[in-house]
């Protein structure tokens, strides 16, 4: 079975610039999840979908920050502008639904300059 | 905020049990436990998790105080790949878990 997919897996840009991250999740796994984690800190949930609905999007900067799962499959996560304290690893995680286990992909490492 | 608090690191020799405690004093009684691992450089990876019971699966072993207010993660025969960063969550009533800083586990030869 496939896991989670992720690109870019690093991406440097420098402040004010946009950037968009791209997530496959697990086929079948209904629920998507995207996180930020600084380094040294444990993820943070950005936004929550159940199929290409959100649950959840409270921790999201909606100011600068937008997500979309369409057809309920892929997501991407995308930036604009981007500022010095986005720097971190942003990590997409899959769910068959809501409370399973999640799996994670290997994250994509941003570094804002 | 967490709802767990962990130690920030341990070291544990090649062979032996790992034993990784967490505090959780205010999860409700219908909230379980999760325990995750991070790989450096890696997402983490689900290990285990338990709402009052004793759970164990190829992975590892949970045991839970009765009253709750605890849990100890045990890796029975620790080996170099079990480096990495352990995390013991609690989850909110929207089932989503809250994460904190974890403990570096550091296994030595």
């Amino acid at each position: 079975e496939a896991g989670v997919a992720q690109s870019p897996r690093y991406k440097i840009i420098e402040k004010r610039q946009s950037v968009a991250f791209w997530c496959n999740p697990i086929s079948g796994h209904a629920t998507l999840y995207w996180y930020q984690q600084i380094l040294g800190q444990g993820p943070k949930l950005l936004i929550q979908f159940q199929n290409n609905g959100v649950v959840d999007d409270s921790q999201l900067p909606k100011d600068r920050f937008s997500a979309e799962r369409l057809k309920g499959v892929d997501s991407t996560l995308k930036i604009q502008p981007a500022k010095l304290e986005d720097s971190a690893v942003y990590l997409c995680a899959s769910s068959l639904s809501r409370s399973y286990e999640q799996y994670f992909g290997p994250g994509t490492r941003l570094t804002v300059t | 905020d967490a709802k767990t608090t962990q130690p920030t690191s341990m070291d544990c020799a090649e062979g032996r049990a790992a034993n990784l405690p967490c505090n959780h004093s205010t999860i409700s009684g219908n909230e379980y436990v999760y325990w995750y691992r991070q790989i450096h450089s890696q997402g983490p990876q689900y290990i285990i998790h338990g709402l009052k019971n004793n759970e164990t699966n190829e992975m590892a072993s949970l045991i839970i105080t009765e009253d709750r207010k605890s849990s100890t993660l045990i890796l029975p025969h620790a080996t170099l790949r079990d480096t990495a960063v352990y995390y013991c969550i609690g989850e909110d009533s929207n089932y989503q878990l809250i994460w904190g800083a974890g403990t570096k586990l550091i296994i030595k030869p």
